[in-house]
């Protein structure tokens, strides 16, 4: 499993965009990456996964350069609900083996 | 309803006082998995089952059992529970492997255990 590195914090104010970078210097070719969302006492929630390129979908965007060492999710016109903390995992299954690092995360704090 | 659930919500016990958090998903999922979270140190896994009576550790596994015995149930027993086991314990569960994609994960609400 590639190891992540995220920053721990992050703050913002209601309407912009952020965008949360994560490291994975060693990832694997098979590798891929998956954000979570988790609320306060609630448990994670799957975002978004990619592979490269670009991703998109209804939550948030997924841009993941062409040497894939690292990647960011970005939230688009953030709203006080988006303040979460932000998980990035990177693994693959084929050789997945069933453990998973979640790490720290990034804490978002949106204001008003 | 899709869903992870987990029982109880809320325990309070006291050192030593054996106790059985269970986990159960209806969406025929060959993975489940079990995590705990204290502040400052995020999500770390605890025991993990690919499938029926397979089951794995995690990062964490010191002073916790878990068992697989049938697909939609994987409980986490603390034989002799310790006040540094307190904390929001999450049990997830997942498809499995599909392809090479890392599949989603579904958590359950969350159990908050406190061990005096």
């Amino acid at each position: 499993l590639a190891k992540t590195t995220q920053p721990i914090s992050m703050d913002s104010y209601e309407g912009q965009e952020v965008n949360i970078t994560c490291s994975h210097n060693n990832i694997a070719t098979n590798d891929y990456i998956t954000w979570y969302q988790q609320f306060p006492s609630q448990g994670p929630r799957f975002i978004i996964q990619g592979y490269k390129t670009k991703v998109t979908n209804e939550v948030a965007s997924l841009f993941i350069p062409a040497d894939r060492k690292s990647s960011t999710l970005s939230l688009p016109r953030v709203s006080l609900s988006d303040t979460a903390v932000y998980y990035c995992l990177v693994g693959d299954a084929a050789g997945w083996g069933g453990k998973l690092i979640f790490g720290q995360g990034t804490e978002l704090s949106v204001k008003p | 309803e899709a869903q992870v659930t987990q029982n109880p919500r809320y325990l309070i016990t006291v050192t030593g006082k054996k106790l059985t958090v269970t986990c159960s998903q209806n969406m025929n999922h060959e993975y489940m998995s079990w995590y705990r979270q204290d502040p400052g140190l995020g999500l770390r896994q605890i025991y993990y089952s690919m499938n029926v009576e397979v089951t794995d550790k995690g990062d964490v596994p010191e002073g916790y059992k878990v068992s697989r015995k049938e697909k939609r149930n994987f409980p986490l027993i603390l034989e002799s529970p310790s006040p540094n086991q307190t904390s929001l314990y999450f049990c997830a569960s997942s498809r499995g492997t599909s392809g090479r994609m890392q599949d989603e994960q579904f958590f359950g609400p969350g159990t908050r255990l406190t061990v005096l």
